[in-house]
């Protein structure tokens, strides 16, 4: 059945680059998405990637599809303390339900 | 940009009582709303898909007749949790799907806590 796999967790110097990776299992997905949720909140759109794309890149995020390998991963460059907080990866797209990954939790240190 | 609110934020109810949960899509028409659950330091569950006007499809595992959902408007879907038992205890997250684009948008979150 369809499952995203991520790390638990993360932990970065502030001002350092942060990689989260995701592998996924439903080669059909559409759309693969990054979501950001921080403590006690809901979830926060960060990027997305369509599945026919290898890479997109929105300021300081990267994101990188190996769609051969069903990998995906989000690159933060220049961590800040903001940027602590749970990341998600999700498969889907559309009307189609969304499977999440068990989240990344990110820790940025001084 | 899209926003999903969802009211109340925070209830804390006693067990056996029944709890009402909005969600609104605030500036869009969302033709399908999600209802996820998310238990502490897990991953979010989809727990059913809510359309306008008919009835909510359910993902395996979760009972109908415990979380109903209604989707009256195109702006409106309510989860009620009924006969609450602590271990309903969790956070409760919606999304909206606009009627066009590939984004769902969500919620804040509602923690409920059964005591």
């Amino acid at each position: 059945g369809e499952d995203v796999e991520q790390s638990l967790f993360l932990s970065v110097r502030e001002g350092d680059s942060s990689v989260i990776n995701c592998t996924y299992t439903d080669s059909s997905s559409t759309y693969l998405y990054w979501y950001k949720q921080e403590p006690g909140a809901g979830l926060q759109l960060l990027t997305y990637i369509f599945s026919n794309m290898d890479m997109k890149q929105d300021q300081r995020l990267t994101v990188l599809l190996n769609k051969k390998d069903k990998h995906l991963s989000l690159r933060i460059a220049d961590t800040q303390t903001g940027d602590s907080a749970i990341y998600f990866c999700a498969e889907g797209g559309g009307y189609n339900k969304l499977i999440f990954g068990a989240g990344t939790r990110l820790a940025v240190h001084p | 940009g899209a926003v999903v609110s969802q009211h109340p934020s925070r209830v804390i109810c006693k067990s056996g009582t029944s709890v009402k949960i909005e969600c609104r899509s605030l500036d869009f028409q969302a033709t399908t709303m999600f209802w996820y659950r998310q238990f502490p330091k897990k991953s979010l569950m989809l727990m059913a898909t809510s359309n306008e006007g008919s009835k909510a499809t359910y993902e395996q595992g979760v009972e109908k007749d415990k979380f109903l959902i209604n989707h009256a408007s195109l702006t409106l879907s309510t989860l009620t949790v009924t006969s609450a038992h602590p271990e309903d205890s969790s956070f409760y997250i919606c999304s909206a799907h606009p009627t066009q684009g590939n984004e769902q948008f969500f919620g804040p979150g509602t923690r409920l806590t059964v005591l």
